[in-house]
């Protein structure tokens, strides 16, 4: 059975950092694009980061583009998203997915970051 | 505002069948055979119900379907039940690295 576990999500207040991590289980982690959404106060979904099988191609949505930096480490079956220079609209439930074909086929249950002072 | 346009709410009773549509433009849904449609319980992880379209993957019952026709994507769920009242997401591939996928806003399927 496939497993996505999302951690690290916290309160941080704006201008701070935080990491969050994503641990896979039940298939080939390294067979996979892997990536993460996040969705706003029960709002909409939005696409954040998408990074490569053997992590040589990262692709951020404009909003978090400079700030945001997504890595993965095989060895464990983990997926990270470090999150820098935090704003309050980056504020929302993170997920981290598995990626195939512009899909996302399996999602973590997420883990809520707020950006608030 | 989301890139794709999803009506907010949707219901039905037990038994019928409920449409979902979901508009893009020619970059994106019209553009691409890769829409997919997401169901979201509160609290739980997101379940792709339909991918590419019209696949389901495997263990999701064939009363969901999906089709698409020009811009407009559209997902039918048919002889409704109880335990399908969730939020309902589509999404398409851009064409592009950033923004990789759009999402519609959702849609609030109620199960009278």
């Amino acid at each position: 059975e496939v497993q996505l576990v999302e951690s690290g999500g916290d309160l941080v207040q704006p201008g701070g950092s935080l990491r969050l991590s994503c641990a896979a289980s039940g298939f080939t982690f390294s067979d996979y694009w892997m990536g993460w959404v996040r969705q706003d106060s029960g709002k909409g979904l939005e696409w954040v980061a998408n990074i490569k099988q053997d992590g040589s191609e990262k692709y951020y949505v404009d909003s978090v583009k400079g700030r945001f930096t997504i890595s993965r480490d095989n060895a464990k079956n983990s997926v990270y998203l470090q999150m820098n220079s935090l704003r309050a609209e980056d504020t929302a439930v993170y997920y981290c997915a598995r990626v195939y074909l512009a899909t996302f086929h399996y999602w973590g249950q997420g883990t809520l970051v707020t950006v608030s002072s | 505002q989301s890139a794709l346009t999803q009506p907010p709410s949707a219901s039905g009773s037990p038994g019928q069948s409920v449409t979902i549509s979901c508009t893009g433009t020619s970059s994106d849904v019209g553009g691409y055979n890769y829409v997919s449609w997401y169901q979201h319980h509160p609290g739980k992880a997101p379940k792709l119900v339909i991918y590419e379209v019209s696949k389901r993957p495997s263990g999701v019952p064939d009363r969901f379907s999906g089709s698409k026709s020009g811009n407009t994507a559209s997902l039918t769920v048919s002889g409704l039940q109880a335990e399908d009242e969730a939020a309902y997401y589509c999404s398409s591939y851009t064409g592009s690295n950033s923004p990789y996928v759009v999402f519609g806003g959702g849609t609030k399927l109620t199960v009278l």
